[in-house]
């Protein structure tokens, strides 16, 4: 059964500052790995999807990366803004017999002060 | 191209009513997965529907039932709510290939 962790659960950074949200998964035999951002009381918006056989994916100030092998990615915010505040989920595409389902954690939520 | 829409948006339900959420897919796509997200929580996997058919559940009780229709829309139905049951509701479609799921906006739904 697939397990997803994500750490720090909360994280506070001033204004400007680069920083790492971490993503930890139990089973390997994943099609892709993908980051979501949810504001509050909101439905998820994809960031960035890294499939199985990919290393990284980018998108503007956001870097995601993917290890396989250790069950791990990362997602990369350069420079932060207040926008970028919301909760991070991170989540993985793996194979439930005949179907396709997505295995989130329960996310990183990142307050970015002014 | 229409992303994927859910309705309603928000619904209050009283403990052992039953209730009916709404999907309809992004266009070109046959598969509907269904979440539930508590609060706090990541989302949790309900079923998934392929061409009408149930392809896959994860661990919730029967009383939570779905369909899909030809035109690829869809619906999650569960039957004597609990308090538990108090969630975002969100659901995505694919396309053949399943790799990819977009997700719509989500219903949040309250019971009191």
């Amino acid at each position: 059964k697939q397990e997803v962790t994500q750490i720090p659960a909360a994280l506070s950074v001033p204004e400007g500052e680069n920083l790492v949200l971490n993503c930890s998964f139990t089973d390997s035999a994943i099609y892709n790995l993908q980051w979501f951002r949810q504001d509050p009381g909101k439905g998820l918006t994809s960031l960035l999807l890294i499939q199985s056989s990919q290393r990284e994916q980018t998108s503007g100030r956001l870097n995601a990366s993917l290890d396989k092998s250790s069950g791990r990615s990362t997602l990369y915010i350069a420079a932060s803004q207040p926008g970028d505040s919301a909760t991070y989920l991170c989540a993985a595409l793996g194979s439930g017999g005949s179907n396709y389902k997505l295995t989130f954690g329960k996310g990183t939520l990142l307050t970015v002060n002014p | 191209e229409t992303g994927v829409t859910q309705s309603p948006t928000h619904l209050i339900k009283t403990r052992g009513q039953q209730v009916t959420l709404r999907c309809s897919s992004q266009s070109g796509h046959n598969t509907v997965s269904w979440y539930q997200q508590a609060l706090g929580q990541g989302p949790q996997f309900i079923f998934q529907y392929y061409r009408e058919e149930e392809n896959g559940r994860g661990n919730f009780p029967p009383r939570f039932s779905g369909l899909q229709f030809p035109n690829y829309s869809s619906e999650l139905n569960v039957n004597a709510l609990e308090l538990d049951d108090s969630a975002l509701y969100l659901c995505a479609s694919s396309d053949l290939s399943g790799e990819t799921q977009y997700f719509g906006p989500g219903t949040r739904l309250l019971v009191l």
